[in-house]
């Protein structure tokens, strides 16, 4: 079946802008997951949502970073007046979200260049 | 085979020998652990999973070993074959905790031909 996807796959933009990555997860899942990668790194949680729960945001690196799921299935990070320490690759990732020991499957991720 | 610890950040491996990838964590209250596998441009794919109450799994060519003693993880990689290269990340995540996975840094496996 379909994976999870992502959109867009490359993101160029000029600092100060607002940007929006934009997430399809597994259909199904009642959870997903951002995270960010910065080169050579692993992967910093950012965000959490469980079907009709509080997302936890506790990952979220300033107020200008926000996020959100509309009807329990597409997501959709917003990046507010980005700096170039935000260039990263953003990984989205979807599970079933059972008992919250389940296995997260990720998109291919948006690079996310702020120049 | 080789091993090596997660603060090398590259192994390299003849294609055919077996791979050993080593990872420590440092919280003792996680207990599901998992493996995945990063290609070049790809988001990271699952490998294999563990829970706490394992001390062993096996799957396809890959084994992972937990000893909670000393909270370290290994991956091992039988017969490594060229589409082994990649960078494998190891992640945990504590009971109760929603999932939230705390990943380390990677290593980069390179299979010589």
């Amino acid at each position: 079946g379909a994976g999870v996807s992502q959109s867009p796959s490359n993101k160029v933009t000029e600092k100060g802008k607002d940007v929006e990555l934009r997430c399809d997860p597994i259909s199904g899942h009642t959870a997903l997951y951002w995270y960010r990668q910065s080169l050579g790194q692993g992967l910093e949680f950012l965000i959490y949502f469980q079907g009709n729960s509080a997302p936890d945001k506790s990952g979220l690196p300033s107020d200008r970073f926000s996020a959100e799921r509309t009807g329990g299935s597409v997501s959709t990070l917003t990046i507010q007046r980005t700096q170039q320490e935000d260039s990263a690759v953003y990984l989205c990732a979807s599970s079933l979200g059972w008992g919250g020991l389940d296995t997260q499957y990720f998109g291919p991720g948006t690079r996310l260049t702020v120049l | 085979g080789e091993s090596v610890g997660l603060h090398l950040p590259t192994l390299s491996v003849q294609e055919g020998d077996n791979s050993i990838i080593n990872c420590a964590y440092s919280n003792s209250a996680s207990d599901y652990f998992i493996w995945y596998k990063q290609e070049s441009g790809k988001g990271p794919q699952f490998i294999i999973d563990i829970r706490s109450n394992m001390d062993k799994r096996q799957g396809q060519r890959v084994t992972v070993l937990l000893n909670k003693t000393v909270k370290h993880l290994s991956l091992q990689i039988a017969a490594t074959q060229p589409g082994d290269s990649a960078v494998y990340f190891c992640a945990e995540t504590p009971t109760g905790a929603n999932s939230k996975l705390t990943f380390g840094k990677g290593i980069t496996l390179s299979v010589r031909p």
